[in-house]
């Protein structure tokens, strides 16, 4: 089984639905990440999580939220869903102390 | 501008040939990544550098700190090594996080 996963790994919606992606992780690790990628312009930091209780906004943060609810779970939300939030998310982990960062499989999202 | 600028941004050779990828940044770093991204979309990290030289395989990394760059090669490329490869910087302080380039697309034809 995969360290990190996501789910759902594809979803289409429609501008001004609320979705969330999972991310889950069983390398007990405490720094979890979530990243968006897009054509050209690489991958772009939107929230990261050094441990339930703390949540700190990345370079792109407006019109997401994220929730840590446990050390192995952190989900993203995007409240209403717009065209422009089309992308390829990815979540990530990290331990402590160390620097390779452990990515998910992606989630193909896409807003109509 | 980019604060981390990778060349060439697409890159095809033939089977056997030394590939470089070549990386820029232009802030302070605690630390230099180089990862591979799967035609299925998957990210694996390769190398973390802060000095020097790392060697896996084929493939070696090499950074140097004072002229904020960095060199990844593969010797005796083959065409699995057909990915996208991306830069990767750790910022020294502040936010944590990784901040990116825009990948290498490199294509290796038999």
């Amino acid at each position: 089984d995969a360290d990190v996963t996501q789910t759902p790994r594809n979803r289409i919606t429609k501008t001004g639905k609320r979705i969330m992606l999972e991310c889950s992780q069983t390398k007990g690790h405490d720094r979890m990440y979530w990243y968006r990628q897009d054509p050209g312009l690489g991958l772009r930091l939107i929230y990261y999580s050094f441990d339930v209780k703390d949540i700190n906004k990345g370079e792109i943060s407006d019109g997401y939220s994220v929730s840590r609810q446990a050390q192995a779970k952190f989900s993203l939300s995007l409240e209403s869903a717009i065209p422009n939030q089309t992308a390829l998310y990815f979540c990530a982990t990290r331990e402590s102390g160390e620097d390779t960062q452990y990515f998910g499989p992606g989630t193909r999202l896409t807003v109509l | 501008k980019n604060e981390v600028e990778q060349s060439p941004q697409n890159l095809t050779a033939q089977e056997g040939e030394f590939i470089t990828i070549n990386c820029s940044y232009s802030v302070g770093i605690s630390a230099l990544h180089w990862l591979q991204q799967h035609p299925g979309g998957g990210i694996v990290s390769l190398f973390m550098l802060s000095s020097g030289k790392k060697k896996h395989g084929r493939l070696i990394a090499t950074i140097n700190i004072q002229e904020k760059h960095s060199s990844l090669h593969i010797t005796a490329s083959h065409p699995r090594d057909s990915a996208v490869y991306i830069c990767a910087v750790k910022r020294g302080g502040g936010a944590d996080g990784l901040t990116f380039g825009k990948g290498t697309h490199l294509i290796i034809q038999p």
